[in-house]
């Protein structure tokens, strides 16, 4: 299994500005992913991050909201831009595991817009 | 277009009885199954999963699912549950091909245990 390490755990944010969130893994892993927790819902896949390569967003996420870069195998950042209370959610990287369909997932970012 | 129930949002059970997680599903073809769980403050860790053959998988921490798909379930259960169980649970499916890692997760079953 993959150790995530992802930071910040938390943070409160003012509207308008951005906050960008780190996920380490411990080992090289081609398929990186985004999710978001909106309170009592279920997570939402945002976008796809493999590197050397730009993101692929879900349908109602973009690039211009949500720019996420992948510099190399066992690195990822996600930036929130021009923060919303809407946007207060648990910001969740993942990472996939061999044997198909299997994720792993990192603590998650608990981010609240005020 | 896949998609996961979970019935229940939020369950409590004594410690020591015995636990039955719902999870309905809606997938055209034979679908990959998960059951997740995230304690306070942390990620999401896998207790189990559904690839195919055998519908009884086991998991960790004592933790079983039956894949019935004649009713498109995917229902977790324990025997007897402990006091360090309580968290949220989520039931995921995915696509059956091993390059797909988009999973549809449910919205979650929330456990509370009472001593």
């Amino acid at each position: 299994s993959a150790v995530i390490s992802q930071k910040p755990s938390r943070d409160i944010c003012q509207r308008g500005t951005s906050l960008t969130i780190q996920c380490q893994v411990d080992s090289q892993v081609t398929m990186m992913f985004w999710y978001r927790q909106q309170p009592g819902q279920s997570l939402t896949l945002i976008a796809t991050a493999n590197q050397g390569s730009e993101a692929t967003y879900e349908s109602g996420f973009v690039i211009d909201k949500f720019p996420i870069s992948r510099p190399n195998l066992t690195f990822s950042t996600l930036t929130v831009s021009n923060m919303s209370p809407e946007d207060s959610s648990i910001y969740l990287c993942s990472v996939a595991g061999q044997g198909g369909g299997k994720l792993f997932f990192g603590s998650g970012t608990q981010l609240s817009v005020l | 277009a896949q998609s996961v129930t979970q019935p229940d949002i939020h369950i409590t059970v004594s410690e020591g009885a015995s636990l039955e997680l719902r999870c309905n599903y809606s997938y055209g073809a034979t679908p990959y199954l998960f059951w997740y769980v995230q304690s306070p403050g942390q990620g999401l860790q896998l207790l189990l999963k559904y690839f195919s053959g055998d519908t009884l998988v086991q998991g960790i921490k004592g933790f079983e699912a039956e894949f019935k798909r004649s009713q498109s379930s995917f229902n977790l259960r324990k025997p007897s549950v402990h006091w360090s169980d309580a968290a949220e649970y989520f039931c995921a499916v995915g696509a059956q091909r091993s390059s797909n890692y988009k999973l549809t997760f449910g919205k979650g079953t929330l456990l509370t245990v009472n001593p």
